[in-house]
């Protein structure tokens, strides 16, 4: 199955510097690649994806890169903000069964960001 | 609006005690799934299922039971609760048809505490 490693477990920034977590999968199959914010005491939600046709995606302050060769993808945050400070969960599909579509995915143990004033 | 529900929110039970969280979702997806989220390990899944009636183990389904009698519920047993159950839970659901990946979504969390 899809293993999924992310780095670091904690980052802390100030205000206004850049954010970079990293993550690394393990399936050459993997062709999705989404990121989730969790802030404290909320559900995790979709903050930006990619899929393995591209490798370079942004939403305003927020992008996410993608090496399909070295199996990796990583989130930029940039001009960070007190409201970024939250965990951030990356995933990359599960495929269960050979040959099969994907059936879930599998997610990495997240990054807590702290953003300092 | 698009959603996923869960029940209970929080719940304090003691060892033994069969329970259920029950799961819903208003988007006509085929595909559900619980977690389980502890400090320091991150989101594991415990159970999905594809589609109604087809269920299958995550990567920590032991002490948990589910069921997918209907494509909208998707509710987790706990048929004997230990304490190393105690954790928070999170039910999502996800369009896979056509083979595209649609955004996961995720339900508000069950608070469980096993006693």
């Amino acid at each position: 199955g899809e293993n999924v490693e992310q780095h670091p477990s904690t980052l802390s920034v100030q205000e206004g510097d850049s954010a970079v977590i990293k993550c690394t999968y393990s399936d050459s199959a993997s062709n999705y690649f989404p990121w989730y914010k969790q802030e404290l005491g909320k559900r995790p939600q979709l903050i930006i994806d990619i899929r393995s046709n591209v490798g370079e995606k942004k939403d305003q302050r927020i992008a996410v890169t993608l090496n399909k060769t070295a199996k990796h993808f990583s989130l930029h945050i940039t001009e960070t903000q007190p409201e970024d400070s939250a965990v951030y969960f990356c995933a990359a599909p599960t495929f269960m069964y050979s040959g099969g579509g994907a059936d879930g995915l599998t997610f990495g143990k997240g990054t807590h960001l702290i953003i300092q004033p | 609006e698009a959603q996923v529900t869960q029940n209970p929110r929080y719940l304090i039970t003691v060892t033994g005690k069969k329970l259920t969280v029950t799961c819903s979702q208003n988007m006509n997806h085929e595909y559900m799934s619980w977690y389980r989220q502890d400090p320091g390990l991150g989101l594991r899944q415990i159970y999905y299922s594809m589609n109604v009636e087809v269920t299958d183990k995550g990567d920590v389904p032991e002490g948990y039971k589910v069921s997918r009698k209907e494509k909208r519920n998707f509710p987790l047993i706990l048929e004997s609760p230990s304490p190393n159950q105690t954790s928070l839970y999170f039910c999502a659901s996800l369009n896979v048809a056509g083979g595209v990946r649609d955004t996961q979504y995720f339900g508000p969390g069950t608070r469980l505490t096993v006693l």
